[in-house]
């Protein structure tokens, strides 16, 4: 069964201090992964595409990396208005989205 | 600005009664979806629209109706078949090939009484 599974559910962070978060899935025909950033009570907010393993992609204190059984989002030096839940979503053979259940960044300052 | 309005942010029913929400996105996207989210559980596809009328079921599609009349529009009916209709629903917009960059309006929340 395809599956996309996401750790930890919750991360709290001092601003300042790195960390990662991970995505690691079992799809039968990977086609892309996604990361998107939702905000409380809002629509979740496209971040990186990463298509083959070995790709990385940066978005300013984001960097995402991929492997064949894995993607991490590294945050370097978070700042508090990173604070929100990241959610890891795998584009498969059939041609459809499976979301993970996110991991909910929280940065204290 | 193009994007994706959806109405009503907040709604209420009582059970029984059918709702439906609107979704209607001016970014000139042919593929447009609806999920669920539910705490502690991911995204689940409701149904999705790659062309106007036509339509497919997704994981979870029991208890709801779609239509596609529109390129614009893709309302969502929840029915009085819904078990557990209580969750936020999100209606998403992309361009064609890129089905996984998804863009997304800000959500309705559905609350049954």
């Amino acid at each position: 069964e395809d599956q996309v599974t996401q750790s930890p559910e919750a991360l709290r962070l001092q601003e300042g201090e790195s960390s990662s978060l991970n995505c690691s899935y079992t799809v039968s025909g990977l086609r892309g992964l996604f990361w998107y950033r939702q905000d409380p009570g809002k629509g979740p907010e496209f971040l990186f595409t990463l298509y083959s393993a070995g790709e990385e992609k940066e978005k300013e204190r984001l960097k995402a990396t991929l492997t064949k059984k894995e993607s991490f989002l590294h945050i370097t030096a978070p700042k508090p208005e990173d604070s929100a839940t990241y959610l890891c979503a795998v584009w498969r053979s059939q041609g459809n989205l499976i979301f993970g259940k996110g991991t909910k960044l929280s940065v204290k300052p | 600005d193009g994007g994706i309005t959806q109405s009503p942010k907040y709604l209420f029913r009582k059970e029984g009664q059918n709702v439906t929400l609107s979704c209607e996105q001016n970014l000139n996207h042919d593929a447009m979806y609806w999920y669920r989210q539910d705490p502690g559980q991911g995204l689940r596809l409701i149904y999705y629209s790659q062309i106007v009328n036509d339509f497919q079921k997704g994981d979870i599609a029991e208890g709801y109706s779609v239509s596609r009349e529109k390129k614009e529009s893709f309302p969502l009916t929840v029915t009085s078949a819904q078990k557990n209709p209580t969750a936020f629903y999100l209606c998403a917009s992309s361009t064609p090939g890129e089905t996984g960059e998804l863009f997304f309006g800000e959500g309705s929340r559905l609350t049954v009484l």
